[in-house]
């Protein structure tokens, strides 16, 4: 499985973007990155994933960079409900698997 | 669409007694269902991935005789805990793997809070 990087903790206030790196550089060319986020006393909940290009979607935005060796989620405009841990993760192919790690804790403040 | 739920959301049980917690996929045919367990405070820890009528494949360090799995239909699994004791106290949470996806996004259920007393 490739291994990950990102911060314990970040902070955002209300309304304001978030970019949430991550570092992954012995992913295989094959793997997508997932992102995921857990709310307290909640299952995981899919976010965003992408292969090379930059996704976009209702809830967030990837932006994957060129050598594919780290990439960053893009919340917008960050609100109290966003407050979560937040795990990204590449998957491991044909295993299909989720390695979960200890993730970004975002705190959002007023 | 692509929504699990699991039952019960929580349960407390007495010392040796069983536990049963559903996993259902209630919009889609799930091929593949996956068992987690996560402590206070920690990341999810992958317990066993079950494919439908066939054998759970646990995880290194899970007791397969203690955590029994079932996943008899497209949108059923079953996670049996067997005399249960207070250090299976956890979180369990089940996702699921919709048939015919290709790119391995799993959907979770909202997990089941276990107290063994």
């Amino acid at each position: 499985d490739a291994k990950t990087t990102q911060p314990n903790s970040m902070e955002s206030n209300e309304e304001e973007p978030v970019h949430l790196p991550c570092n992954h550089s012995t992913i295989s060319g094959t793997d997508y990155i997932h992102w995921y986020r857990q709310l307290p006393s909640q299952g995981p909940e899919y976010v965003i994933h992408g292969l090379t290009s930059n996704v976009n979607n209702r809830m967030a935005s990837l932006a994957i960079a060129e050598d594919r060796k780290s990439s960053t989620l893009i919340l917008h405009r960050a609100t109290l409900r966003d407050a979560a841990v937040y795990y990204c993760i590449p998957t491991s192919g044909s295993a299909r698997q989720l390695t979960f790690g200890s993730g970004t804790q975002l705190t959002v403040l007023p | 669409g692509a929504v699990v739920s699991q039952h019960p959301s929580w349960v407390i049980c007495k010392s040796g007694t069983s536990v049963k917690i559903e996993c259902r996929s209630l919009d889609f045919q799930a091929t593949t269902m996956f068992w987690y367990r996560q402590f206070p405070k920690q990341s999810l820890m992958l317990m066993a991935t079950s494919n439908e009528g066939s054998k759970a494949t646990y995880e290194q360090g899970v007791e397969k005789d203690k955590f029994l799995i079932n996943h008899a239909s497209l949108t059923l699994s079953t996670l049996t805990v067997t005399s249960a004791h207070p250090e299976d106290s956890s979180f369990y949470i089940c996702s699921a793997i919709w048939w015919g996806q290709s790119e391995d996004t799993q959907y979770f259920g909202p997990g089941t809070r276990l107290t063994v007393l």
